[in-house]
C-alpha cells in the first residue's frame, strides 16, 4: 500500500519551454503533497506543500510563478515548471501524506528533468 | 531553529560487517525521526520511523535505529550488511509549526557495502 507514482520519469525540454510533471496517489488519498528539488549528490530541498483544493505554500526563494503546482484532486499534484532554463535541470520528487499530520509521507520515484 | 546532522558523507563497510549511520538533529520542539534509502535515480523508501513509545525502533530490511532523547540523535544500524545495501541514507525530522507540519532532511550518507 501508499504507493506515489510521477509521470514522467524522465524529460528533456528546450530552453524556454514549459514541462508538467505529474504525481499521483495510487492506493490512498492524500490530503496534503509535497514537492522537492534534489541536486546530484545533495539532500532534498522542499519547496512547496500543497494541500487539496488550496493554493500551494512555498518555500522561501521557490519562485512561485515559474514553479506552478496544482492540486485538483485529492490523488493528483502537477508541477509545471514553466519557462524552463539549464539551471532548472534537476530531480524533482513528490510525497504524499494520507493526512494534514505529517508524520508519514511517501515519495514518488521522481522526474529526471533535463532543459538543453 | 531545527536542524539534521549527518555526520559521515560515506561511509565504506565490508560485507557482513555491522554499520552504523550516525544522525543528530536539534530542536526546541517535539520531533518525530525518520530514516530513508534511496538507490540511484529513484525516489525515497521509508526504513523506519519513530514517533512515540520504545525507543528501539526496527525497520525493513534489517535495519534499526534508537532514539536518544539526551544525546539528540537518531542513529541506524545493521548488524551485517549486504551488497544490496549500497545506497544514499537520509536522516530526517518532522515537527510543527505555524499550524503545519515541516520536513527536513539530512545531508545524507552514502553506504558503500564492499564485497
Amino acid at each position: 500500500g501508499a504507493v506515489v507514482s510521477q509521470h514522467p520519469s524522465w524529460v528533456i525540454c528546450k530552453s524556454g519551454t514549459s514541462v508538467k510533471i505529474e504525481c499521483r496517489s495510487l492506493d490512498f488519498q492524500a490530503t496534503t503533497m509535497f514537492w522537492y528539488r534534489q541536486f546530484p549528490k545533495q539532500s532534498l530541498m522542499l519547496m512547496a506543500t500543497s494541500n487539496e483544493g488550496s493554493k500551494a505554500t512555498y518555500e522561501q526563494g521557490v519562485e512561485k510563478d515559474k514553479f506552478l503546482i496544482n492540486h485538483a484532486s485529492l490523488t493528483l499534484s502537477t508541477l509545471t515548471v514553466t519557462s524552463a532554463h539549464p539551471e532548472d535541470s534537476s530531480f524533482y520528487i513528490c510525497s504524499a501524506s494520507p493526512r494534514t499530520g505529517v508524520y508519514e509521507q511517501y515519495f514518488g520515484p521522481g522526474t529526471r528533468l533535463t532543459v538543453t | 531553529a531545527q536542524s539534521v546532522t549527518q555526520l559521515d558523507s560515506q561511509v565504506p563497510v565490508f560485507e557482513e560487517a555491522p554499520v552504523e549511520l550516525r544522525c543528530n538533529y536539534s530542536s526546541s520542539v517535539s520531533v518525530y525521526l525518520f530514516w530513508y534509502v534511496q538507490y540511484p535515480n529513484q525516489g525515497l523508501q521509508l526504513l523506519l520511523k519513530y514517533l512515540s513509545g520504545s525507543t528501539l525502533v526496527k525497520g525493513i530490511n534489517g535495519f534499526e535505529a534508537e532514539f536518544n532523547k539526551s544525546q539528540t540523535s537518531f542513529h541506524l544500524r545493521k548488524p551485517s550488511v549486504h551488497i544490496s545495501d549500497t545506497a544514499e541514507y537520509f536522516c530526517a525530522v518532522s515537527y510543527h509549526t505555524s499550524g503545519t507540519y515541516k520536513y527536513i532532511f539530512g545531508t545524507g550518507t552514502r553506504l558503500k557495502v564492499l564485497a
